[in-house]
């Protein structure tokens, strides 16, 4: 299986700040690769394809790169951005999603 | 707008079988590639699932092999979770999700269900 290795576990930041979140995949999977934001219940899609947005989704947010090392920016967080985000290879079954960042209030 | 409501959670025992149902609508329940994705209490996601827009191909977790069916009525738009042989380790938030895009999955979850809650405990 695909191991997904995010980094960090949390991550502390205020309204207006930038912030990087890191996943590593176990192996390589060309970009074959997705963002997602959890609130209590869903999980919408951010990014699909390491860095097409989803429609709809704010312009501060944006994916990047390929192979097995991959980033999500969020540039100018906002107060609904506080939730917990997390990561998916689509390369390869079985599907797997890294362990999720919490991006808390400081 | 793209509703999925699952149905079907609550308390077993050990050994028991419970099956789920996610009743879809606002969307051509045909035309999609479905998922079943848990989330044990404090834990991340797991993908347990997925079937084709059709029914033709099913793949399952390594951890639901063998005990799990999901399967599909699209006269009813409806998709099922038989689970057979619960373990203490199946007690998650079971969600059930749409792909992205119409017809061949593209293996990105693009819409969720709020997910229905199963215990196993004895």
């Amino acid at each position: 299986d695909i191991q997904m290795t995010q980094s960090p576990s949390s991550v502390s930041a205020s309204v207006g700040d930038r912030v990087t979140i890191a996943c590593r995949a176990s192996q390589p999977i060309r970009n074959w690769f997705a963002w997602y934001q959890q609130k209590p219940g869903k999980a919408p899609i951010l990014i699909y394809a390491a860095s097409s947005l989803q429609s709809g989704v704010p312009s501060r947010f944006s994916g990047s790169g390929s192979g097995t090392d991959f980033t999500l920016t969020i540039s100018g967080l906002q107060p609904e951005d506080f939730a917990t985000y997390y990561c998916q290879q689509a390369h390869t079954f079985p599907l797997t999603f890294g362990g999720g960042t919490k991006v808390e209030i400081k | 707008q793209v509703q999925l409501v699952e149905s079907g959670g609550g308390v077993v025992q050990p050994g028991r079988s419970l099956r789920l149902s996610c009743a879809a609508s606002g969307f051509t329940f045909s035309n999609y590639a479905i998922y079943w994705v848990r989330q044990a209490p404090g834990k991340g996601l797991e993908w347990v699932a997925v079937i084709s827009y059709d029914g033709s191909n099913k793949y399952y977790a390594d951890s639901v092999k063998g005990r799990f069916t999901i399967s599909r009525d699209n006269s009813k738009n409806t998709l099922y979770l038989q689970m057979d042989s619960l373990r203490a380790e199946d007690t998650a938030v079971y969600h059930c999700a749409r792909d992205m895009n119409p017809g061949s999955a593209s293996y990105y979850v693009g819409h969720w269900g709020q997910g229905t809650l199963v215990t196993v405990s004895s």
